[in-house]
């Protein structure tokens, strides 16, 4: 099956640093990658969704300065958390559509990126 | 607004039968999808209903009624590692994104 890898899984921060987080498509070739934020018991939050070659498309309410996306290739998409506060302490989540794959509304995930910001 | 009812929490018996439902109110409809997540761990993706009636997979079975904007996910004969965490999220518009809206996710207790 699609595997997708996301690293780091977890990162501890201290405040005003910026974190890298990576998601490829191990497999196949991603169209679109999204990217998630999610809380403690609640649901997937989508942040932005990214398309290779083109910019992001943002969620609003998403500042596009301090959530830094960049799809390169086909298989590699970063977000990059600029100036992190203890706000953005989450669970961030990334997934992938199969280029080749049917239309069936599937993503696959990564196994997300935990970040605590001191 | 778009939005996706699911209850947050529901508990069975092992090896029983349970049901978690979904209604959905979208400006598009492209397809309902379910997926699974264990705590702690990613999202996994489970099954997909685009057209009305059921879809089964092993001891998975998903339902889709597009007039009552209404579906539902079948687990059967229910196990101790199905204890997790389920979401229904759509697909609401027919662009090459393929972007889902998500509901809150139904916590899925599973009692000896």
């Amino acid at each position: 099956g699609a595997v997708v890898s996301q690293h780091p899984s977890r990162v501890i921060c201290k405040s005003g640093t910026s974190v890298k987080i990576e998601c490829r498509s191990l497999d196949f070739q991603a169209t679109t990658m999204f990217w998630y934020r999610q809380f403690p018991k609640q649901s997937l939050m989508l942040m932005a969704t990214s398309n290779e070659g083109s910019k992001a498309t943002y969620e609003q309410g998403v500042e596009k300065d301090k959530f830094l996306i960049n799809h390169a290739s086909l298989t590699l998409s970063t977000l990059t958390v600029t100036s992190a506060h203890p706000e953005d302490s989450s669970f961030y989540i990334c997934s992938a559509r199969d280029r080749g794959g049917p239309p069936l509304n599937i993503q696959y995930f990564g196994a997300g990126t935990r970040l605590s910001v001191l | 607004g778009q939005s996706l009812e699911q209850p947050s929490e529901v508990t069975a018996v092992e090896g029983a039968i349970v049901q978690i439902n979904c209604t959905y109110q979208t400006s598009g409809f492209y397809g309902l999808s379910w997926y699974q997540q264990h705590d702690g761990g990613a999202p996994t993706f489970l099954s997909y209903n685009g057209l009305d009636g059921l879809e089964e997979t092993g001891r998975f079975s998903s339902f889709l009624s597009r007039s009552d904007s209404y579906g539902y996910l079948l687990l059967q004969e229910l196990q101790m590692k199905d204890s997790a965490s389920y979401f229904c999220a759509v697909r609401d518009k027919g662009d090459s994104n393929y972007q889902l809206i998500w509901g809150a996710g139904t916590k899925l207790i599973i009692k000896p």
